[in-house]
């Protein structure tokens, strides 16, 4: 069965170090959504691709983050520099276009930041 | 600030019993619920959903009740097994927003 792809699973780092996460959807999906998720609380969208357009930021801190997805298959979420409250779990999910109901998410990538 | 919210934290039962999940949410345009399952180290994974034109849904094992006159939602999860245990989410979307947004999650324990 086909999964949505991230790496890596585990990120220590110091504070206003840079960090990267990659994630690779599900084979045709055109939607790509990143999440963030604080320890005992649920994801909150960060950004919303469809293929290499961005639908949504509204709640991705510019400031800090930046998202892409150039060839509208896999994408990177960035973070530079990164602050302590930025340690949580962040979610990859991917769907067919126009099927949002139906997200499948990846494993995400737990950061840590010290 | 989050418009859906859990009423318990955690919630323990003896496996082979039947499980109760609640939420609540606090937008009445919301349209579309889904409840998730996370278990440790993975991502949600979808169990069921219920759209607001429904009261009930049932699935395997689980049944999804929507009342919209008080705004809950609820997991009824029958004979549970130990392998239910996880974190449970619920998610709504509000009308025309097309997009997810997710409780604070409820821990289910299953003991043997």
């Amino acid at each position: 069965e086909a999964e949505v792809a991230q790496s890596p699973r585990y990120k220590i780092t110091e504070k206003s170090q840079a960090v990267a996460f990659w994630c690779d959807p599900i084979s045709g999906h055109a939607t790509l959504y990143w999440y963030r998720q604080i320890l005992g609380q649920g994801p909150e969208l960060l950004v919303q691709f469809q293929d290499e357009s961005v639908v949504d930021d509204s709640q991705l801190p510019k400031d800090r983050f930046s998202a892409e997805r150039l060839k509208g298959v896999d994408s990177t979420l960035k973070i530079q520099p990164a602050e302590l409250g930025d340690s949580a779990m962040y979610l990859c999910a991917s769907s067919l276009a126009g099927m949002w109901e139906t997200q499948y998410f990846g494993p995400g990538t737990r950061l840590l930041v010290l | 600030g989050e418009s859906v919210g859990l009423h318990l934290p955690t919630l323990s039962v003896q496996e082979g019993d039947n499980s109760i999940i609640n939420c609540a949410y606090s937008n009445s345009a919301s349209d579309y619920f889904i409840w998730y399952k996370q278990e440790s180290g993975k991502g949600p994974q979808f169990i069921i959903d219920i759209r607001s034109n429904m009261d009930k849904r049932q699935g395997q094992r689980v049944t999804v009740l929507l009342n919209k006159t008080v705004k809950h939602l609820s997991l009824q999860i029958a004979a549970t097994q130990p392998g239910d245990s996880a974190v449970y989410f619920c998610a709504e979307n509000i009308w025309g927003a097309q997009k997810l947004v997710f409780g604070q999650g409820t821990r289910l324990t299953i003991n043997p």
